[in-house]
Order: structure tokens, then C-alpha cells, then sequence
């Protein structure tokens, strides 16, 4: 079935550890997207990718990173993560930019 | 105004009842909108889109439309105790942002 996977499901690191999650996709979509998700609270996007074309939103802290080497996949590279990204993060694809969005599992993220 | 509005709940039904889940939004030019279920600690899972006035059915569910008014919904029959979740309801916003927005969710709890 085609499918959006991420790697690891849960991640502990230390405090400034740097950690790298992955995301890859056998739908062959062409945006893919990186979302932060902290409890009781939507889904906020970090960045997205639309082919090799990078966009940034503007709050998104300078600490995260990413990138897609291959349609296939993206990664999201967390350079001194604090005890404030912990949180659940959100691999999303869409075949273009106004269409459905659809979710990988998402990756637990703990930072002692 | 949030850009995307929902209860957060809980909306509690007993088993069998109609739910109805709202959402409103401020953007007019937004044509796409989508409704999401989220298992807690599990991601988001796309079970309705819908683009054009009037209602969209598909099995128990049926989302509601109307762009005038700025409101969009998700109605559940025959509700199931597996229903329980939170509904997040999002937005395409069509204008240079090309964001999809979400609503912080509204939780359901389906009462055996």
C-alpha cells in the first residue's frame, strides 16, 4: 500500500543533542511537509518542500533544519533541541499545495 | 480572529446519536477544507474534503459547506464508541500563504 513512513516512531535525546527524524513516501506526491504537534494544540507547520523548492515559515526557530535529497524522502535535522521541542512531529504529503495533506505516523520526540 | 475556530469540547453523544462538529473561518477566498481524525498520540487521519457549497456524504459521515457564512461542519451518524477523537478541522488558505490551517480540534466522546 502506498504509504507515508517515519523513522524513528519515538525519540529520546539529550538537552543540545543534535537528532535527525525521517520521513519517506511511496506516493510519489510532490510537497512534503514537516509539522510540530504539542499536546491539546493543532498541528503547526515548520517548512514544506514542493519538489526541490524549500519554504520556511517565518517562526520556524533557525534550530530546525531539512532537507529532501530524493522525492522519496525528507528529514528534519533538530541542531540543539531544547526541553521545548519536545513534541510530536508530523511527516505530511500532498500531491500540490491546496490538496489533502495526508500523515505519516509521526515521531515522539523526548528531550531530557 | 483565529483564522480557524472550533469548540474544543468535549462534545459527548451516546451511542447511535448524530454529532455534529463545527468549524468557522475568516479567510472568504479559502476553497478547500478538510476534516481530520486524531487517536490521541496517534496522527492526523483524513476522512473528509470538501471544495464546493452543500453537503459531501460518504458511509456515516457528512460534511457541510457554506462559504456565505464562513462555516464549515462534519456530521457522524450512528455514532460509535470508536468515533471518540478529536475532529480538527483545516483550511486551505487560497491566497499567497498557500497554508493549510488547522483548528485546535474539537474532542468526541461517544458514551456506550
Amino acid at each position: 500500500d502506498a504509504m507515508v513512513i517515519q523513522n524513528p516512531r519515538y525519540q529520546v535525546t539529550q538537552f543540545g543533542k543534535p537528532v535527525t527524524l525521517s520521513c519517506s513516501q511511496t506516493l510519489n506526491h510532490n510537497v512534503m511537509y514537516w509539522y510540530q504537534q504539542k499536546s491539546s494544540q493543532a498541528p503547526k507547520l515548520l517548512f514544506h518542500y514542493y519538489d526541490k523548492d524549500f519554504n520556511n515559515e517565518a517562526d520556524t526557530p533557525d534550530n530546525f533544519q531539512s532537507r529532501r535529497p530524493n522525492t522519496s524522502f525528507c528529514f528534519l535535522d533538530i541542531r540543539s533541541p531544547g526541553l521545548g521541542d519536545a513534541a510530536m512531529y508530523l511527516c505530511a504529503t500532498s500531491t500540490g499545495l491546496y490538496n489533502e495533506q495526508f500523515f505519516g505516523p509521526g515521531t515522539r520526540l523526548t528531550v531530557l | 480572529q483565529k483564522e480557524v475556530e472550533q469548540n474544543s469540547g468535549p462534545l459527548s453523544v451516546p451511542e447511535g446519536a448524530i454529532a455534529s462538529l463545527n468549524c468557522t473561518y475568516s479567510d472568504r477566498v479559502s476553497q478547500s477544507f478538510f476534516w481530520y481524525r486524531q487517536y490521541s498520540g496517534k496522527s492526523p487521519e483524513l476522512i473528509m474534503s470538501i471544495y464546493s457549497n452543500g453537503d459531501k456524504e460518504d458511509g456515516r459521515f457528512t460534511a457541510q459547506l457554506n462559504k456565505a457564512s464562513q462555516y464549515v461542519s462534519l456530521l457522524i451518524r450512528d455514532s460509535q464508541p470508536s468515533d471518540s477523537a478529536t475532529y480538527l478541522c483545516a483550511v486551505n488558505l487560497r491566497d499567497s500563504s498557500y497554508k493549510l490551517i488547522f483548528g485546535s480540534g474539537t474532542r468526541l466522546l461517544v458514551r456506550p
